[in-house]
């Protein structure tokens, strides 16, 4: 099955700068990846996805790059701002098999 | 609110109790599906339905485990014979025929 490993697992910016997390993942099919963000005692927030066909996608500050050939796939956040803090989950998924394996998660840390 | 809805949001049982989750996903959607979190990890997929039909189970999923989508509206989950193992924060998404999953708040459940 589909194994995605996350890194770093903790990660402190200051506010303003930019933040990267990174993410593997084992399964070729895979051909979709979500990016989610969970504050403490809410849900999974989907933030930005992208699919294998495209090699980038931009929404304001937040922007996912996907390198199928490595198969690994990274969230950039720029300008960062206090209430990015929060856990940042990776995931991929094969649109055939519809189960998405989520990555161990990143704790990002905005300090003023 | 037009979001994945759960009820209850807490539950606390005594071991070899049984519970029953519900979860009401967004309404034009088809897909829905069932996950388990637990601290300081990723989202895990147990099971998954398109409409009322259910098409794949987790090897997560024990004997103890019971899923059903009678309507392909709600769905509800249910443990048999609690064990404290299954603690966890049980969580609901919905999606339309292939597109981003949308996350419901979670029902967070305590085994004694």
């Amino acid at each position: 099955g589909e194994n995605v490993e996350q890194h770093p697992s903790t990660l402190s910016v200051q506010e303003g700068d930019s933040a990267v997390i990174k993410c593997t993942y084992s399964d070729s099919a895979s051909n979709y990846f979500p990016w989610y963000k969970q504050e403490l005692g809410k849900r999974p927030q989907l933030i930005i996805d992208i699919r294998s066909n495209v090699g980038e996608k931009k929404d304001q500050r937040i922007a996912v790059t996907l390198n199928k050939t490595a198969k690994h796939f990274s969230l950039h956040i720029t300008e960062t701002q206090p209430e990015d803090s929060a856990v940042y989950f990776c995931a991929a998924m094969n649109f055939g098999n519809e189960k998405l394996t989520f990555g161990t998660g990143t704790r990002l840390t905005i300090i003023p | 609110d037009t979001g994945v809805s759960q009820n209850p949001r807490h539950k606390i049982t005594k071991r070899g109790q049984n519970v029953t989750f519900r979860c009401d996903p967004i309404s034009e959607h088809n897909r829905l599906y069932w996950y388990r979190q637990t601290l300081g990890q990723g989202p895990e997929f147990l099971t998954y339905f398109q409409n009322e039909a259910q098409l794949e189970k987790s090897r997560l999923l024990s004997d103890r485990f019971s899923a059903e989508r009678p309507k392909g509206s709600f769905s509800t989950l249910e443990i048999q014979r609690t064990e404290q193992g299954d603690s966890a924060m049980y969580l609901c998404a919905s999606s339309f025929s292939g597109r981003a999953q949308y996350f419901g708040p979670g029902t967070r459940l305590t085994v004694l």
